[in-house]
């Protein structure tokens, strides 16, 4: 069955420091591989998206997420995170029947 | 323009009351999407339209879970006889065309059942 794991609950980092949050999944094709971010309030905002071509995918925000299939992941990135990045970060898979299937999620706590 | 918009944004029912969540997707969007988000959780795909056809209702948990979008624009989904167990976020979402364009998010409805 296809399901997308982010093996880390929350995540603390400090203002201006790297940042990568996990996410492998389980499918047996190519997958369409998705990061979202969800603000207090808000609804999901789309980041990056993998479908196919180029393994490294810039998104909006400063972010960018490497699909490595040899490892089945598809890490999310950004050099220098800014106090507004505080929020909960999804990763999710399309399937085969069109359906995305999301992870947990992964919360990111800001440090000043 | 305007975003996907749901409401109401927070909703309080007692057990075995019905309840009706609406949204309003982004105008001319043909592809609106249902989601269940549990606390704590990723969200979960309740239901799929593509206009006002329902192509996909495989994520509903129960038969008293039905939605529906006559005019192929706003959805409302509905729930009978609510259980504890339906306190959840309810998003909407919205796309272009197919499933595969990327989904515009509402704001959610927070459902807690008493």
């Amino acid at each position: 069955a296809q399901s997308v794991t982010q093996p880390d609950i929350h995540i603390t980092v400090s203002e201006g420091a790297s940042l990568e949050l996990r996410c492998n999944y389980s499918y047996g094709a190519t997958p369409y591989l998705f990061w979202y971010v969800q603000s207090p309030g808000q609804g999901l905002q789309l980041l990056l998206k993998y479908f196919s071509g180029d393994t490294l995918v810039q998104g909006i925000k400063g972010f960018e997420a490497e699909f490595k299939r040899s490892q089945s992941s598809f890490n999310l990135r950004k050099p220098s995170v800014h106090w507004s990045d505080a929020a909960e970060y999804f990763c999710a898979v399309e399937t085969r029947d069109d359906k995305i299937i999301f992870g947990k999620g992964t919360r990111l706590h800001i440090l000043p | 323009g305007a975003g996907v918009s749901q409401s109401p944004r927070y909703k309080v029912a007692k057990r075995g009351q019905d309840v009706a969540l609406r949204c309003d997707p982004i105008s001319g969007h043909v592809s609106l999407f249902w989601y269940q988000q549990a606390l704590g959780q990723g969200p979960e795909f309740l239901t799929y339209f593509q206009n006002e056809a329902q192509l996909d209702k495989s994520g509903l948990p129960s038969d008293r879970f039905f939605a529906e979008r006559p005019e192929g624009s706003v959805s409302t989904l509905k729930i009978q006889r609510t259980q504890q167990e339906d306190s959840a976020v309810y998003l909407c979402a919205s796309s272009p065309l197919g499933r595969t364009d990327t989904q515009y998010f509402g704001p959610g409805t927070r459902l807690t059942v008493l």
